[in-house]
């Protein structure tokens, strides 16, 4: 257990609904990522948040947006699904101070099934 | 993004040694890790180079060449348990990671 947690854990929807994702990063940390793992594809980046601000962007959709509230739980929403949207979104979190080596651990993920 | 490359898949016995490769683009480098992942679980953290040299970790070691652009990820004593994917991630600039797609490892008996 990585003490990341994710819910929730399986999500069926239908094809141009929006959902949200939510995710507890480990105690004491501040840093909160996102990554969308599709059959077959390795990990991709989405967005990363520090300490409620957003920190660097990746591959991420128009459509796809989050938020880390001050408690540091964040949010991932996607909406106007599309069934390649179907794919395990991951939450990741990290301490990111200095000194450390950023290490990220994984929450289990969410299996989001779009038909 | 940053062409993190490593093999699809690869096969060894159990109780062998097997090396996973992967190669990245040296601009920007901060840091790679490796990772284990198993089917539909989430990855988990193995190892951390960001400097050159052996880093070892009981049956795991990790190499890191900056200059090459390089690392291996050393897996001993296989055991059926090893079968997973592993992911080798590098982190660029200040805070962009990226991942490689990953390599399949089956352990045969």
């Amino acid at each position: 257990d990585s003490g990341v947690t994710q819910t929730p854990k399986h999500l069926i929807t239908a094809t141009g609904q929006r959902v949200t994702l939510r995710c507890s990063p480990r105690s004491g940390d501040l840093s909160v990522y996102w990554y969308q793992q599709s059959l077959d594809q390795g990990l991709q980046f989405l967005i990363q948040y520090y300490n409620g601000e957003e920190r660097a962007k990746g591959n991420i959709l128009e459509r796809f947006s989050a938020q880390q509230f001050p408690d540091l739980h964040s949010e991932l929403n996607l909406s106007s699904l599309e069934l390649g949207d179907s794919a395990l979104y991951f939450c990741a979190s990290s301490v990111e101070a200095s000194g450390t080596t950023d290490t990220q651990y994984f929450g289990p993920g969410t299996r989001l099934t779009v038909l | 993004g940053q062409n993190i490359d490593q093999p699809t898949e690869m096969t060894a016995t159990e109780g062998a040694i097997v090396q996973i490769n992967c190669t990245y683009q040296t601009s920007g480098f901060n840091g790679l890790f490796w990772y284990q992942q198993h089917a539909g679980e989430a990855p988990t953290f193995l190892s951390y180079n960001v400097l050159d040299g052996l880093e070892e970790k009981g049956r795991f070691s990790s190499f890191l060449s900056r200059s090459k652009g390089y690392s291996y990820l050393l897996l001993k004593e296989l055991q059926m348990k090893d079968s997973a994917s592993y992911l080798c991630a590098v982190k660029f600039d200040f805070n962009k990671f990226y991942f490689g797609s990953g390599t399949k490892l089956n352990v045969k008996p």
